[in-house]
C-alpha cells in the first residue's frame, strides 16, 4: 500500500510557467518535507512543515513556495521555473524531526 | 567542510563478496544516524537505523564510531540486487544527507 504518494510522477513545464507538485500521505505523520535532488547529488532540503508550522531553509530560493492545507497533503509551487530547477522533487514524511523519513516516489521535473 | 561526506565509489564487487564503506560527519552533537538505499531514478528507502551499539539486519551491519565521527555499512555475501547507491544520513535537528556511495555487484 502506498504510504507517500506524489503526483504527477513526471512533469514537463515551460521556462517561467508556474507549476505545482503534490504530495499526500496515509501515515498521519506530523512532518512533511520537500527535497530537490539533482543527478549524483544528495537530496537538498527545501523546507518542511511540522504540523502547520512552516520551516524554510535559508538557501531555498523565493521561487519555491509550499502549502500544507491539512495533515495529509502538501504542495510545492514553483512560481517561475528556470532551466536550473529541472530535478527530481522528493516528498518525505516523518513522525518527528529526529525520526527516519519515508519518501514518496518523486516527481521528475523537466523545464523546456 | 560538508556536514556529511561519503566516498562516492563506485565499489565494484563480485557476487558473494563483502563490501564496506564509511561516512564521516562534522557535527559531534548529532543524535541519530541512518543508512538509506537509492536505486537509479527512484526514491531513497530506509535500509537501517544506526544504533550506538551497532546493529545487524541480515547481511547488513552498521556501526557508529562517535569518537572518530563516522558510521559504516558492511554488506556480506553481496547479491546482484544490492547494486544501488547507499546514502548516509545524519540527524542534527534536521536530516543531512551524504551524496551516496555507489555499489555495483557483478555476476
Amino acid at each position: 500500500d502506498a504510504m507517500v504518494i506524489q503526483n504527477p510522477r513526471y512533469q514537463v513545464t515551460q521556462f517561467g510557467k508556474p507549476v505545482t507538485l503534490s504530495c499526500s500521505q496515509t501515515l498521519n505523520h506530523n512532518v512533511m518535507y520537500w527535497y530537490q535532488q539533482k543527478s549524483s547529488q544528495a537530496p537538498k532540503l527545501l523546507f518542511h512543515y511540522y504540523d502547520k508550522d512552516f520551516n524554510n531553509e535559508a538557501d531555498t530560493p523565493d521561487n519555491f513556495q509550499s502549502r500544507r492545507p491539512n495533515t495529509s497533503f502538501c504542495f510545492l509551487d514553483i512560481r517561475s521555473p528556470g532551466l536550473g530547477d529541472a530535478a527530481m522533487y522528493l516528498c518525505a514524511t516523518s513522525g518527528g524531526t529526529a525520526y527516519e523519513q519515508y519518501f514518496g516516489p518523486g516527481t521528475r521535473l523537466t523545464v523546456t | 567542510r560538508k556536514e556529511v561526506e561519503q566516498d562516492p565509489g563506485p565499489f565494484n564487487v563480485p557476487e558473494g563478496a563483502t563490501v564496506a564503506f564509511n561516512c564521516t560527519y562534522s557535527n559531534s552533537a548529532s543524535q541519530s544516524f541512518f543508512w538509506y538505499r537509492q536505486d537509479c531514478r527512484k526514491e531513497p528507502k530506509l535500509l537501517m537505523s544506526v544504533y550506538s551499539s551497532g546493529n545487524e539486519d541480515g547481511r547488513f551491519t552498521a556501526q557508529l564510531n562517535r569518537a572518530s565521527q563516522y558510521i559504516s555499512l558492511l554488506i556480506r555475501d553481496s547479491k546482484l540486487s544490492d547494486s544501488a547507491t547507499y546514502l548516509c544520513v545524519v540527524n542534527d535537528y534536521k536530516l543531512s544527507f551524504g551524496a551516496g556511495t555507489t555499489v555495483t555487484v557483478r555476476a
